[in-house]
């Protein structure tokens, strides 16, 4: 089974419509992320927790809020979609290794249009 | 912002050449990582340099880092067509808060059987 995991995978959505997209993991990580990636730009953070009790916005949190529910799982919702949101969505993880740096760990991603 | 470009943004090479992909970036760093995304799928790890490392080797990869230039090189030695793929780099930013990774926007690698 997949460390990460995202659902849905796929998402058609209207324009003002409020959608959830949802990450699990079972590596047991503290940190969490929420990334887009579009065409050409490569990843760019929306918003990151480092534990349950916190939450941080990253570079393009506009339009985005989350939910760190448990240690495992971290939630990404669009309160009113609008199109320049149509982008492939991803949550990662990271945690301690004893090493300096830490790695992150990717979901497969959720692809979301928005019409 | 963008820390991290990376150049070329396209590489087109037959199997069994070497592939260089190359990344640039702005500000101090912790670390500078590079991973490796197939198409439309979640990104994957391939190798983490410090700053006050040179060089590192893990397999067919081999990674510089010139902190003077503020630039890495990614290496592929002995391509195969299963390498195709986008890769890209990702800094950790001594300045920014810690665990963070800002992300540069990708070389597409496609190797040609």
């Amino acid at each position: 089974d997949a460390d990460v995991t995202q659902t849905p995978r796929n998402r058609i959505t209207k324009t003002g419509k409020r959608i959830m997209l949802e990450c699990s993991q079972t590596k047991g990580h503290d940190r969490m992320y929420w990334y887009r990636q579009d065409p050409g730009l490569g990843l760019r953070l929306i918003y990151y927790s480092f534990d349950v009790k916190d939450i941080n916005k990253g570079e393009i949190s506009d339009g985005y809020s989350v939910s760190r529910q448990a240690q495992a799982k971290f939630s990404l919702s669009l309160e009113s979609a609008i199109p320049n949101q149509t982008a492939l969505y991803f949550c990662a993880t990271s945690g301690p290794t004893g090493a300096v740096g830490e790695t992150q760990y990717f979901g497969p991603g959720t692809r979301l249009l928005v019409l | 912002s963008q820390q991290g470009e990376e150049d070329p943004q396209a590489l087109s090479i037959q199997e069994g050449e070497n592939a260089t992909m190359n990344c640039s970036y702005k500000t101090s760093i912790n670390n500078l990582q590079w991973y490796r995304q197939n198409s439309g799928r979640g990104l994957v790890h391939l190798i983490l340099i410090r700053s006050n490392e040179r060089e590192k080797h893990s397999g067919r990869l081999r990674v510089t880092l010139d902190t003077s230039k503020k630039s890495s090189s990614l290496l592929i030695t002995a391509s195969r067509a299963a390498d195709t793929a986008s890769y890209f780099c990702a800094t950790e930013d001594s300045g920014a808060g810690s665990y963070q990774l800002t992300f540069g926007k990708g070389t597409k690698l496609s190797v040609i059987p």
